[in-house]
């Protein structure tokens, strides 16, 4: 089964970058999605396809997608973006295809 | 602007059916741009998917859940529903029901989601 792999937490001070990985065995060939979540919210998404932004977000909000390795970026961060985020693929290499999670990362701001 | 609705019982006994419905506004579920989708999250803990079904009755499940769980959709109620059998209290957690769009497998739209326990 495919796996994502998130640092659990990452901390950053406000007005700098934070940037939160997602490692996956060849994710680049995927598409990842990121969402957001804050204390008792349902997740937002934040970006799509990779690099997307849905209507309303930021553009402080980016990311990329390489290798073994897709990234959200925020930058300059704000009091504001402390939440969870959860990477997000499509598996659709087995018999099964099915969603995969990361299991998140908690972001702090200082 | 389309919303969704979880509803069901908070409480479940173990061993018994947990059952939710997600009631869909603003957009129609028999709308073929879109899939739709269960998912859930223990106390302090990631989200799990659970399972989703097309306009059609398709559907896909989560392997690891996939022998006690069933998704329907009723189009005349504009709903779709969960039920999961031979529940433990490892079940327990908020479930979400959210709009997958068919194109990017993304979620765009999540109810606000229900908590249910397992617990005699």
């Amino acid at each position: 089964s495919y796996v994502l792999t998130q640092p659990p937490s990452v901390s950053v001070a406000p007005g700098q970058t934070a940037r939160i990985t997602c490692g996956g065995n060849n994710i680049g060939s995927k598409s990842v999605h990121w969402y957001q979540q804050k204390p008792g919210q349902a997740p937002v998404l934040v970006v799509y396809d990779d690099s997307d932004r849905p209507s309303g977000i930021p553009e402080r909000f980016s990311g990329s997608n390489s290798g073994n390795t897709a990234t959200l970026t925020i930058s300059r961060v704000e009091a504001g973006d402390e939440a969870d985020y959860y990477c997000q693929v499509w598996d659709s290499s087995s018999d099964h295809p099915h969603v995969v999670f990361g299991g998140g990362t908690k972001l702090t701001v200082l | 602007q389309v919303q969704l609705q979880e509803s069901g019982p908070g409480l479940v006994k173990p061993s018994q059916t947990l059952s939710l419905t997600c009631t869909v506004s603003g957009g129609s579920i028999s709308s073929g741009s879109y899939y739709w989708s269960w998912i859930r999250q223990p106390a302090g803990k990631g989200l799990e998917w659970i399972g989703r079904i097309y306009t059609s009755g398709s559907t896909n499940y989560n392997p690891s859940l996939k022998s006690r769980v069933t998704i329907s959709v009723d189009t005349s109620k504009n709903q779709f529903s969960l039920k999961l059998s031979s529940v433990t209290a490892a079940d327990t957690a908020v479930y979400y029901c959210a709009r997958m769009s068919a194109r990017k497998l993304c979620f765009d739209y999540w109810g606000q989601g229900t908590l249910v326990t397992v617990s005699s």
